[in-house]
């Protein structure tokens, strides 16, 4: 089955305690994205990768880091979380962008709250 | 200015009635126009796009796009209680490079 994989789903962790959420899909699609969804702010953009090794920044990247070392993977991590970071997270990919339809299958979301 | 804007509603239409989802875009270039579609709890899901001026039907689902007024609208005909969701309206900005999305617009239909 087609799809993006998100872990951990839930997570509750402390300030300044590193963690990493990690992403993966298996559509061979070269676009990957993060998002983080806040209530009345929609999904916000964290950082993007348009393939392997090419990465760079949304709208909301700071606090955050990603690497794209394999075409399936994209991690995002948090190296010192804040409680401003709790939020619903989603990781997506694309195979035809930027034009195309079907343009981006989301993955299940991850809620992190930071204490 | 927001980049994408919707009425975050709720948006409350009785079953079997037409609801109308708005959003307004700033970024006059912008060509590509999307409607996601989110269950409470759950991740987002493509409805519908459109890409040119008009409209683009698609069963209970119409999209419209007025570019000239920056503007992109959703219908869904024949209301049904499980169209009750979260609508997302996100837009290709003119750079091509980045999907921005509006903060939502919650509809409940009422049996």
């Amino acid at each position: 089955e087609a799809q993006v994989t998100q872990n951990p789903r839930y997570l509750i962790t402390v300030t300044g305690k590193k963690l990493t959420v990690t992403c993966s899909q298996n559509m061979n699609h070269e676009y990957m994205s993060w998002y983080r969804q806040d209530p009345g702010l929609g999904l916000r953009q964290i950082y993007y990768s348009m393939n392997v090794e090419v990465t760079d920044k949304g709208d909301v990247p700071e606090g955050y880091k990603v690497s794209r070392k394999e075409k399936r993977n994209f991690p995002l991590i948090l190296e010192s979380p804040s409680p401003n970071q709790t939020s619903l997270y989603f990781c997506a990919s694309s195979s035809r962008w930027p034009a195309g339809a079907n343009v981006l299958t989301f993955g299940a979301g991850s809620r992190l709250t930071v204490l | 200015q927001k980049e994408v804007e919707q009425n975050s509603g709720p948006l409350s239409v009785p079953e079997g009635a037409i609801a109308s989802l708005n959003c307004t875009y700033s970024d006059r270039g912008s060509q590509s126009f999307f409607w996601y579609r989110q269950y409470s709890g759950k991740s987002p899901e493509l409805i519908m796009f459109i890409y040119s001026n008009g409209d683009k039907e698609d069963g209970r689902f119409t999209a419209q796009l007025n570019k000239a007024s920056q503007y992109v609208s959703l219908l869904i005909r024949d209301s049904q209680p499980s169209d009750s969701a979260t609508y997302l309206c996100a837009v290709m900005g003119s750079g091509a490079q980045k999907l921005v999305f509006g903060q939502g617009t919650r509809l409940t239909i009422n049996p």
